[in-house]
Order: structure tokens, then sequence, then C-alpha cells
């Protein structure tokens, strides 16, 4: 299995900052990583495809960029809705993995 | 707009048998596979299977492999996991959610707990 590494685990960041978050990959998955952002008691949201294709709909201050083994998602100007747990998630092959996840609180 | 409405969550005792549904709306279903998704209390996304749009290929994580089976319903815009043989660390919400390329649209889950 593709085991996803996520980092930081907690980041604690100021309303207007920007904020970058860590995803590796145990193997070469190309460009086959999505985000998904999710709040306490809410389902994920998807946010970032294919590593750095915005989802219709998500605000542009998201940006994901990566490929091989190392990808980032990238908010610029933290916003207070964006306080939230994000999640990378590898589609390249069976099983489909996630992160830990990274929990964006504020500081 | 696309919708998905879990229901069959509940508590039920180690051993035993639950099946958890799936109704999908906004969608034409029968062009999309689907995926079901869990996450254990204060714990992170963990995959657990997948059908194709035909209800023919079906894939699942090895933590559920033998004891879980996802099928579908076409004429019924409705998902199913049947989850047999339960175990305390079968517990967790469970997601149901479209695949376009990725789990593009998701439920609002269904809480199963597994204790005695």
């Amino acid at each position: 299995d593709i085991q996803m590494t996520q980092s930081p685990s907690t980041l604690s960041a100021s309303i207007g900052d920007r904020v970058t978050i860590t995803c590796r990959a145990s193997q070469s998955i190309s460009s086959w990583l999505a985000w998904y952002q999710q709040k306490p008691g809410k389902a994920p949201n998807l946010l970032i495809y294919k590593a750095s294709s915005l989802e219709t709909g998500v605000p542009s201050r998201f940006s994901g960029s990566g490929s091989g083994t190392e990808f980032t998602l990238t908010i610029n100007g933290l916003q207070p809705d964006d306080f939230a747990t994000y999640y990378c998630q590898q589609y390249n092959s069976y099983p489909w993995t996630f992160g830990q996840g990274t929990e964006v609180e504020i500081k | 707009q696309v919708q998905l409405v879990e229901s069959g969550g509940g508590v039920v005792q180690p051993g035993r048998s639950l099946r958890l549904s799936c109704a999908a709306s906004g969608f034409t279903f029968s062009s999309y596979p689907m995926d079901w998704v869990r996450q254990a209390p204060g714990k992170g996304l963990e995959w657990v299977a997948l059908i194709s749009n035909d209800g023919r290929d079906t894939y699942y994580a090895d933590s559920v492999k033998g004891r879980f089976t996802i099928s579908r319903d076409n004429s019924e815009n409705t998902l199913y996991l049947q989850m047999n043989s339960l175990r305390a660390d079968d517990t967790a919400v469970y997601y149901c959610a479209r695949r376009s390329t990725v789990m593009d649209y998701w439920g609002q889950g269904t809480l199963v707990t597994v204790s005695s």
C-alpha cells in the first residue's frame, strides 16, 4: 500500500497568513493526488484534484502543487472559514490512501 | 443538486451484521462509480470499498475484505454496504461518496458503533 505522510500534524496560523501543508507519498503517484477540507462533524469537501486542479467553487486562495512523491497545499491569505483539518489522498493505485490530516488552528 | 444520504447506522454487537444504504439524487447515478469511506472517532479517513457504475467490479480495503460487501441498485439510485462479522475497530462514521475521477461529493455520514 502507498503510505501518505502529511506535515505538520497541527499548524497554528493567523487570519491573512500564507499556510503550506506538505504531503509525501511512499512511492511515486504521478499527479494523482487530491486535497480535502473537513470541518468538525461534517463530511470532507474536495478542494484540489490531480495535484493542482482547483475544484469548481473552491476559492482561488487555495492552490496545490507537486508531482511524484512530494506535494503541497497552499492557502494564500487564511480566512476564518479555513480553520479545519486538511487531508491529502492518493488515487494512483488501490487501496486509495489518505494522509493522517493537518489541523489548521487559530493562533 | 447532488445529494447523498446515508442511513442504517446504529449500535450493534460484535460479530453481528448491519447494512448501510446511501440514497442518491441530483445526478445520473448509474453513470458513476461509488465509494464508501469511514472515519473512526477522532481519527483520519479510511477508504473502504468501491463499486463500478454498473456494479460488475468491486474493490475493498484489506481491513474489510471478506466481511463487507458493496453493492448498488441503479433502478433505485441506492448504494449499499453489507457489513458482517463486525468488530470493535469497525466503529466509525461511514460516508458514501460519488466518484468522478476523485470523490467529489460526499454524504453526511452515518455512525456505526460496534459494542457489547
